[in-house]
């Protein structure tokens, strides 16, 4: 099956600082990525999703002046933790979709082992 | 508002009973529909996917699906200790973007030996 590879897989920084994330697929185009995050007992909450060669479209209630995302390639997204603060502690996971496997409805995704991030 | 409603738990069934979990949501045109088992500091695991009415069983997983009542179960028969985790439902959804995965919060199952 396809994979997405996510690094880093857990990151402590300080107070302050940008800290970035980074989603690959490793054998397929991803012309679309998720990135969600989840606090501890809580579920998985979609931030965005990012299309290739355009801007991220943001759920509401997500800063997209806090959490950067650049999807500059069909394999490699990236999401920017901007001036991190301890609220922004969390488990953040990409996903991305494969189009040449299953099509409409039955399309597949696949999904980062996850970063997470604690910041002090 | 695009919900995803699970019971949160935590279910506690013995071994090798049937574990049944339960999920609503909220956008009557949703096609596609998900459950995922996750274990702490994990990503999600797909389990089973289903997108038409009826069931549909994969080994000893039951996935049900009503649209008309807007609800999906799981049912893991034969339930074993190492079916202790969290399942999430996830529903494909419409949103400004195309279509998003929109998961419920999660129930926690622990089978008991």
């Amino acid at each position: 099956g396809a994979v997405v590879s996510q690094h880093p897989s857990r990151v402590i920084c300080k107070s302050g600082t940008s800290v970035k994330i980074e989603c690959r697929s490793l054998d397929f185009q991803a012309t679309t990525m998720f990135w969600y995050r989840q606090f501890p007992k809580k579920s998985l909450m979609l931030m965005a999703t990012s299309n290739e060669g355009s801007k991220a479209t943001y759920e509401q209630g997500v800063e997209k002046d806090k959490f950067l995302i650049n999807h500059a390639s069909l394999t490699l997204s990236t999401l920017t933790v901007t001036s991190a603060h301890p609220e922004d502690s969390s488990f953040y996971i990409c996903s991305a979709r494969d189009p040449l496997q299953g099509r409409g409805i039955n399309e597949k995704l696949f999904f980062g082992s996850g970063t997470q991030l604690s910041v002090l | 508002q695009k919900e995803v409603e699970q019971n949160s738990g935590p279910l506690s069934v013995p071994e090798g009973a049937i574990a049944s979990l339960n999920c609503t949501y909220s956008d009557r045109v949703s096609q596609s529909f998900f459950w995922y088992r996750q274990y702490s500091g994990k990503s999600p695991e797909l389990i089973m996917s289903i997108y038409s009415n009826g069931d549909k069983e994969d080994g000893r997983f039951t996935a049900q699906l009503n649209k008309a009542s807007q609800y999906v179960s799981l049912l893991i028969r034969d339930s074993q200790p190492s079916d202790s985790a969290t399942y999430l439902c996830a529903v494909n959804m419409w949103n400004q973007a195309g279509t998003a995965l929109i998961f419920g919060k999660g129930t926690t199952l622990s089978v008991s030996s």
